[in-house]
């Protein structure tokens, strides 16, 4: 149990160009879910947090209008990078909070981006 | 949420226990430790995590201090499939809809050597 799935695993774009990224639970309802991001050899770093059916809460130095976050229902969210550009290349991790049960966060396979 | 401290690396040698230390002095009453890996390339596993008592699941064990301000993750049979970064979190565990934020340090790379 407790699997998040990411599409696509790895997406190569030109710049300019808008991407998506869904993050799934599979078999468990997630009221919460955050984004993260890790370039290499770095450690991950917290993007934001989404909550089904309300505006994702940004950490501080992310911009809000280029990574747009929808959690439209309690097993999918979705990140978009909008107008990527190549600083925007890095490994995009989602994880999941199954409901109701607060302790444990279940993270996703991670999704790599290249923009050239 | 406190900060943790953790050695950069250590090596283990195959089919033995692999003991990874983590530092959490400025601890809450009510965070948790929490650990996690991250193999090459992929998302983080959930290991274990524990409040004040030891834990262990069929993936490790969690000894916490008595003062809570240090723990120890033990993986009693190393594979070479164990290599990866080891993560410990502390966390406040909120129960009742508030949203809690796992934040990364920079972890222990844990290099399991045949």
């Amino acid at each position: 149990g407790a699997v998040v799935s990411q599409h696509p695993s790895r997406v190569i774009c030109k710049s300019g160009t808008s991407v998506k990224i869904e993050c799934r639970s599979l078999d468990f309802q997630a009221t919460t879910m955050f984004w993260y991001r890790q370039f290499p050899k770095q450690s991950l770093m917290l993007m934001a947090t989404s909550n089904e059916g309300s505006k994702a809460t940004y950490e501080q130095g992310v911009e809000k209008d280029k990574f747009l976050i929808n959690h439209a229902s309690l097993t999918l969210s979705t990140l978009t990078v909008t107008s990527a550009h190549p600083e925007d290349s890095s490994f995009y991790i989602c994880s999941a909070q199954p409901s109701g049960f607060q302790e444990t966060q279940y993270f996703g396979p991670g999704t790599r981006l290249l923009v050239l | 949420d406190a900060k943790t401290t953790q050695p950069t690396s250590m090596d283990c040698a195959e089919g033995r226990a692999a003991n990874l230390p983590c530092n959490h002095s400025t601890i809450s009453g009510n965070e948790y430790v929490y650990w996690y890996r991250q193999i090459h390339s992929q998302g983080p596993q959930y290991i274990i995590h524990g409040l004040k008592n030891n834990e262990t699941n069929e993936m490790a064990s969690l000894i916490i201090t008595e003062d809570r301000k240090s723990s120890t993750l033990i993986l009693p049979h190393a594979t070479l499939r164990d290599t990866a970064v080891y993560y410990c979190i502390v966390r406040v565990a909120w129960y009742g809809g508030a949203t809690n934020k796992l934040i990364f340090g920079t972890g222990t790379l844990l290099a399991v050597q045949p």
